[in-house]
């Protein structure tokens, strides 16, 4: 069954430095998600992307965030400057449609220090 | 202010027990509701529910959503331990593409 595939599973960062979350969706999806949980708490949107633009961002997806679609299968996360705030289990998600359950990647553990 | 609300937050129960995890939800413009199952990593998707009154069933595991009260409830039947999980329920709205989630109930499954 194809996945979503997230890369690396795991980052450690120094504060104020730059991190960007790889994420290959599924093949045939066309829109594009990211979430975060930190932990102990709720999956919390942050933004979403189609035909390579956001479609809808949180409040949390401030200027410190940006996406892009560099080729045609991957889709990253940048951080600009890292916090400590930052500090979350990011998941990217893809759907066929706006209207299809949106499939999870396993996500990268961030850890800012 | 949207909202998602699962209770209970966590659950303790013995292998062949039935459980029910509930969801309840105030979402303007509500168009679905997902159920996932949590486990160490990715969300992996169990239910969508767009329509009141029709049950969705996938072999121990079921799920019916009333749009009228405004909630969702996942039944397991024959638990077994392989259902320890986080079980996450999430509403989408029909304007825009994020879904709404709420903070899992823990479900521990004791052999």
């Amino acid at each position: 069954e194809p996945e979503v595939t997230q890369t690396p599973s795991h980052q450690v960062t120094q504060m104020g430095q730059e991190v960007i979350l790889r994420c290959v969706p599924i093949s045939n999806h066309l829109y594009f998600y990211w979430y975060r949980q930190i932990l102990g708490q709720k999956v919390e949107f942050l933004v979403s992307f189609y035909n390579n633009e956001i479609s809808e961002k949180s409040e949390i997806f401030d200027d410190q965030f940006s996406v892009e679609r560099p080729d045609g299968s991957n889709f990253t996360l940048k951080i600009r400057s890292t916090k400590l705030e930052d500090s979350a289990m990011y998941f990217c998600a893809s759907s066929g449609s706006p209207r299809t359950p949106q499939h999870f990647g396993d996500g990268t553990r961030l850890s800012i220090l | 202010e949207d909202k998602v609300v699962q209770s209970p937050l966590s659950l303790v129960v013995h292998e062949g027990d039935t459980v029910t995890l509930n969801c309840s939800y105030e979402v303007t413009n509500f168009r679905s509701l997902l159920w996932y199952k949590q486990e160490k990593k990715a969300p992996t998707f169990l239910f969508m529910l767009t329509s009141s009154g029709i049950e969705k069933k996938s072999g121990r595991l079921s799920s019916i959503l009333d749009k009228k009260e405004l909630f969702s409830i996942l039944n397991i039947t024959a638990t077994q331990t392989g259902d320890s999980a986080v079980y996450l329920c999430a509403v989408g709205r029909d304007t825009g593409n994020q879904f709404y989630f709420g903070t899992g109930t823990s479900l521990t499954v004791i052999p």
